[in-house]
């Protein structure tokens, strides 16, 4: 099962809003509405902030959103604020009963 | 409050075995699905295991036939059984709550390494 695939970084001003792309196949995101987004900064754990494609845990804040057209899902991150900067990873359950993850993105706030 | 507590990592040679365990509190630990994700330095994620609340139990290929996942639902626990230990192993090994995968431990470093 290979890596989704997502941009290595992405960036982005205060107030501005970005998109991360995470590219699987129809054997993972394209098949099914179980796909994750996960934020992690530096020497932390990962902290979940979507899940079954667009929907936020209670305590995310509403600017965080996901959404997946076909094979490739996305999180948007509105109003971009310094504390949004971390890496972020999206994972997909797949049709081989595992779970798989992307690469990571790292989010650059300027 | 959920906690993940994992323990049992370390310093291991290559062709060695180490057990990871996962003490969990604050959720009814035997209705949740359960999992094991690594991450190497630098790296990103790797899912590792998964074990069912009835106990079946999935992994990728990298790990399959090495590491062994198991639960104890009487001491809220999870365990990773893993043997024939390789450098690429080396990594923080996280344990994880749910389908979902939303809440993770703070993780135990695996260094595989003569």
């Amino acid at each position: 099962q290979s890596a989704l695939t997502q941009p290595a970084s992405v960036s982005g001003s205060p107030g501005q809003s970005i998109t991360i792309s995470c590219t699987g196949t129809s054997s993972d995101v394209g098949g099914y509405n179980y796909v994750s987004w996960y934020q992690q900064h530096p020497g932390k754990a990962p902290k979940l902030m979507i899940y079954e494609v667009s929907n936020r845990p209670s305590g995310v804040s509403n600017r965080f959103s996901g959404s997946k057209s076909g094979n490739t899902a996305s999180l948007t991150i509105s109003g971009l604020q310094a504390e949004d900067e971390a890496d972020y990873y999206c994972s997909s359950y797949t049709s081989s009963s595992t779970w798989v993850f992307g690469g990571g993105t790292k989010l650059t706030v300027l | 409050e959920v906690q993940l507590v994992e323990s049992g990592g370390g310093l291991v040679q290559p062709g060695g075995s180490l057990r990871l365990s996962c003490a969990a509190s604050g959720f009814t630990f035997s209705s949740y699905d359960m999992h094991w994700v690594r991450q190497a330095t630098g790296k990103g994620l790797e899912w590792v295991s998964a074990i069912g609340t009835a106990g079946d139990t999935y992994y990728p290929g990298s790990v399959k036939g090495r590491f062994t996942i198991s639960r104890e639902n009487a001491k809220n626990s999870l365990y990773l059984q893993m043997n024939s230990l390789r450098a690429g192993d080396t990594a923080v090994y996280y344990c994880a709550r749910g389908w979902e995968i939303d809440y993770w431990g703070q993780g135990t470093l695996v260094t595989v390494s003569s």
